[in-house]
């Protein structure tokens, strides 16, 4: 069966520190990959998606970036946080848009 | 700005009272899914609607996908307290700038009073 693991759970930062967010996939071959960011009682912002390796789409300029250097594992980064990339990362996988979306545990983000 | 709008943005609801939640697109989707994402969790897939006009239940949840395809709704009936949460409208947009990404409604918030 399919699973998918996004680590860390939790992580605090300071301002101006840089990020690694990672989420693989098993079970699966060739899924389409997506970064999601979820501000507290809000919703689910599409940040970068991927249907093949070294293939990302971005959906909102800001100072993060995503790499997907294997077929399952896609990377979120950022040089240099800002206290508004606080919030709560959600990375998820389909086989196709026509399938569900899976999505790991999430990344609750603090930057302080 | 955002395609996909979903009202109301919170629910407040009697346990035993029924309610409905409303997915709207500017453009035809492709298909529409709905996710329940509990309190401190990570969204949950309930359901996929594709054709026009489609009606589909699960339990106490009736979900429907307009005729044009540009809206949906969730209704559930004698609410539970394990019907609390937050409940998501994705639609897969029909245009070709769109492919592989799926457009989220910003949720409504369900809170379930005993």
């Amino acid at each position: 069966s399919q699973t998918i693991h996004q680590w860390p759970a939790t992580l605090v930062q300071p301002v101006g520190s840089p990020l690694s967010l990672e989420c693989t996939v098993e079970g699966t071959s060739n899924p389409n990959l997506y970064w999601y960011r979820q501000a507290a009682g809000r919703g689910l912002q599409l940040l970068f998606y991927s249907v093949g390796i070294g293939q990302i789409s971005s959906e909102v300029p800001q100072n993060l970036s995503a790499s997907r250097p294997q077929d399952r594992q896609f990377i979120l980064s950022s040089k240099k946080l800002l206290l508004s990339d606080s919030g709560f990362y959600l990375c998820a996988w389909t086989q196709d848009t026509n399938q569900p979306q899976h999505f790991g545990d999430g990344t609750r983000l603090s930057i302080l | 700005g955002q395609q996909v709008m979903q009202i109301p943005q919170y629910q407040h609801v009697q346990e035993g009272e029924d309610f409905t939640t409303y997915c709207n697109s500017s453009t035809t989707l492709s298909n529409i899914q709905w996710y329940k994402q509990r309190p401190g969790g990570h969204p949950v897939f309930l359901i996929q609607l594709v054709k026009s006009g489609e009606v589909k239940k699960q339990k106490r949840l009736t979900f429907q996908f307009g005729e044009a395809k540009k809206n949906s709704s969730l209704h559930i009936t004698a609410t539970q307290t394990t019907d609390v949460g937050t409940y998501f409208c994705a639609g897969v947009l029909m245009t070709t700038d769109s492919w592989g990404k799926f457009q989220f409604g910003a949720g409504t918030q369900v809170v379930v009073t005993p």
